[in-house]
C-alpha cells in the first residue's frame, strides 16, 4: 500500500511529550524520514532513517520504527515546535517519495 | 550552506504553460538526484518529478506526465520544470529539493523556499 497515515492533529502542553505516529503497512521494513513545516514556510528535515537526527535538529526530536507504525517523539515541547508534520518512505520505482497524510502539532 | 532558490512562478490560465527554475548554491549538483514536491493550498505534500544526476533518468508522477517535464543544467546548477496544458488542480506552491540516498532509502535533506503556481481563469 502507497498510503501513510497520520492523525490529523496533535495537541501537547508545553515541556509535555508529544508523539506523532505514521502508519503503514509493514512500514517496520523500510526507513521513515520525517519534516516539520512551520506555517508559511517549506518543510524541513527533522529525522532520517528513523532515527538519525541532521545537524541542528535538536535531540528533543527523535523517532522510533517497529511493525506497521513509526512514530516521532519530540520531548520538552517548546511554543516553535508548532507546525504541520509529516513522515515520508522511498520506494524503489514510481513515486519513490511517499509522504503521509501530515499531523498538525499545536501547543497548549 | 546548501541553498536552494526557486524563481518563475505566477498566475496561468488553464491549459496555459509555465516555466520555473531553481538555482543551487553551496554543494555540486551534479552528485545529486533533485526532485519537485508540491501542495496544495490547505494541502499536503505530494512528490511531482525527479532527475538524475546526469539528467538521463526522469520520473513524474501520473497525474502529470506527458504535461511536465523536468530538467536540469549542471553548469549552471540549476534544475528546472516546465509545465503545459496546465489545469486548476495544478495549483501549489512547488518545492525543489535535493535528494539523498544510503542502501536501501531516500529522503529530501534540502528544500527550496518555494514557488507559487495559480492556474486560474
Amino acid at each position: 500500500s502507497s498510503v501513510l497515515t497520520q492523525p490529523p492533529s496533535v495537541s501537547v502542553a508545553p515541556g509535555k511529550t508529544a508523539r506523532i505516529t505514521c502508519g503503514g503497512d509493514n512500514i517496520g521494513s523500510k526507513s521513515v524520514h520525517w519534516y516539520q513545516q512551520k506555517p508559511g514556510q517549506a518543510p524541513v528535515l527533522v529525522v532520517h532513517d528513523d532515527t538519525d537526527r541532521p545537524s541542528g535538529i535538536p535531540e528533543r526530536f527523535s523517532g522510533s520504527n517497529s511493525g506497521n507504525t513509526a512514530a516521532l517523539t519530540i520531548s520538552r515541547v517548546e511554543a516553535g515546535d508548532e507546525g504541520d508534520y509529516y513522515c515520508q518512505v522511498w520506494r524503489f520505482g514510481r513515486d519513490p517519495h511517499v509522504f503521509g497524510t501530515g499531523t498538525k502539532v499545536t501547543v497548549l | 550552506e546548501v541553498q536552494l532558490v526557486e524563481s518563475g512562478g505566477g498566475l496561468v490560465q488553464p491549459g496555459g504553460s509555465l516555466r520555473f527554475s531553481c538555482a543551487a548554491s553551496g554543494f555540486s549538483i551534479s552528485n545529486f538526484w533533485m526532485t519537485w514536491v508540491r501542495q496544495a493550498p490547505g494541502k499536503g505534500l505530494e512528490w511531482v518529478a525527479n532527475i538524475n544526476q546526469d539528467g538521463s533518468e526522469k520520473y513524474y508522477v501520473d497525474s502529470v506526465k506527458g504535461r511536465f517535464t523536468i530538467s536540469r543544467d549542471n553548469a549552471k546548477s540549476s534544475v528546472f520544470l516546465q509545465m503545459k496544458s496546465l489545469r486548476v488542480e495544478d495549483t501549489a506552491i512547488y518545492y525543489c529539493a535535493r535528494e539523498t540516498y544510503n542502501w536501501n532509502s531516500g529522503y529530501l535533506d534540502h528544500w527550496g523556499q518555494g514557488v507559487l503556481v495559480t492556474v486560474s481563469s
